[in-house]
């Protein structure tokens, strides 16, 4: 279990440039979540994927955000015309539900830093 | 709408000695699923404790308690015997599909 990757995990841009990340979640887990994380505050739910659908999306994705998981196992999260608003660490989170409706318990990845200038 | 309240944005307690983190959350539910994460200084956030609201005995990890109230939505976390390594952003979160963060509480540990 080599648990869930971000890349990268640091990014610098400017103002108005588009930027992508991606995660890869624990391979066996069908549920793939995305978070964004200010300065001293909680994760905030951004959207969640159960295999490539996309389920459910925050108010908080506007139209400048856009989330895909092609084939149900990686996702991409893009940003365009980034604005200063948008630093942040962007967490991804995957987890397993079962045949029941259980779902396990979500596990974190590591981040991707977004710096802003 | 679910929320989570942390009304302690940041404790201290001396190495060795116990400490007990406060949370409380509001739902309508009746089955859902409470989580304290942890997030040490630029470091992944990692699960320390679960419980889930149906289960009325209060789930144990090692020097990790809980203390779930289900009536009182009421889901404190007791950590005994701290050592410097429990320094970190403590999450209190409730989940239905997705999971709802408090706003944190940053955890000192004094030598």
């Amino acid at each position: 279990d080599t648990g869930v990757s971000q890349d990268p995990r640091h990014k610098i841009t400017k103002r108005g440039q588009n930027v992508t990340f991606r995660c890869d979640p624990i391979s066996e887990h069908n549920r793939l979540y995305w978070y964004r994380q200010t300065l001293g505050q909680g994760p905030e739910f951004l959207t969640y994927f159960q295999n490539e659908a996309q389920l459910e999306k925050s108010r908080l994705l506007s139209d400048r955000f856009s989330a895909e998981r092609p084939k149900g196992s990686f996702s991409t999260l893009e940003i365009q015309r980034t604005e200063q608003g948008d630093s942040a660490m962007y967490l991804c989170a995957s987890s397993l539900v079962r045949a029941s409706g259980y779902t396990d318990t979500q596990y974190f990845g590591p981040g991707t830093r977004l710096t802003v200038l | 709408a679910q929320t989570v309240t942390q009304s302690q944005p940041e404790m201290s307690v001396q190495e060795a000695e116990t400490v007990t983190l406060s949370c409380t959350y509001d739902t309508s539910e009746s089955d859902y699923y409470l989580f304290w994460y942890k997030q040490p200084p630029s470091r992944q956030m990692i699960l320390v404790i679960r419980q889930e609201a149906y289960k009325q005995q209060n789930a144990t990890e090692n020097r990790f308690s809980v203390n779930f109230q289900k009536a009182a939505k009421s889901f404190s976390l007791k950590i005994s015997d701290s050592q410097l390594g429990d320094a970190a952003m403590y999450f209190c979160a409730y989940r239905d599909d997705k999971i709802i963060f408090g706003k944190g509480t940053r955890l000192h540990i004094l030598p």
